[in-house]
């Protein structure tokens, strides 16, 4: 079946430091991902996206590339903010559906 | 524009009672999808809505849930009787388009369901 394996938080991490946050799936054919993310108080918000193998999505200094050979869509930023403190999830779209991981909690200390 | 909005952000009711969520997507969107998130476990589909006719239910657990969408404008989600397993925050989403490469759905804020 279809679903998204991110790697588990919360993370803390101190301002200006590098972040990843792991994220592989399973899915037949080829599926679009994405990245989401909840600040405190508001909705899911689509950070970044990306619709075939090699694409790369990008927004707000986070990347993610297409890993078609290693199944995998690992979100980076190099230098972290105390704003981006949120829940990031992964997210791949299967029919009109959209499949997400738990969520990954990210603490930013000032 | 205004995004999608939900009704209660936040609702308490005691085991056996019934709620109804309510939803309002962005103008113009013909589909609608709930959501819900229960306590430690992931974001899961329930259903999805294109205008007044619901295209997919495979996600909603059991017949105590009831989704409409009359006129295809706004949806509720009514929970009777409710149960403490459907304690979570259920997300409202809704899109322009379906079938494209990516199919950006467009979320609301959320509605937190705490069934005591």
């Amino acid at each position: 079946g279809n679903s998204v394996t991110q790697m588990e938080g919360p993370v803390t991490l101190s301002e200006e430091a590098f972040l990843t946050i792991n994220c592989t799936y399973t899915a037949t054919g080829y599926p679009s991902l994405f990245w989401y993310v909840q600040y405190p108080g508001e909705g899911l918000q689509l950070l970044l996206k990306a619709t075939k193998a090699d694409d790369k999505g990008s927004n707000k200094g986070f990347e993610a590339t297409y890993r078609k050979e290693t199944t995998s869509f690992h979100l980076e930023k190099g230098s972290v903010q105390v704003s981006d403190s949120a829940v990031y999830f992964c997210a791949l779209n299967r029919d009109d559906k959209i499949i997400f991981g738990k969520g990954t909690r990210l603490h930013i200390l000032p | 524009e205004a995004g999608v909005t939900q009704f209660p952000s936040h609702s308490v009711i005691e085991k056996g009672q019934t709620v109804t969520l309510r939803c309002d997507p962005i103008s113009g969107h013909d589909n609608l999808y709930w959501y819900r998130r229960v306590m430690g476990k992931e974001i899961k589909f329930l259903l999805h809505f294109v205008k007044e006719s619901k295209q997919d239910e495979s996600g909603m657990p059991n017949n105590r849930f009831l989704a409409e969408r009359t006129g295809g404008t706004y949806s509720t989600l009514k929970v009777q009787p409710a149960e403490l397993e459907d304690s979570g925050v259920y997300f409202c989403a809704s899109s322009r388009v379906t079938g494209v490469p990516y199919n950006e759905q467009f979320f609301g804020p959320g509605t937190r369901l705490t069934v005591l």
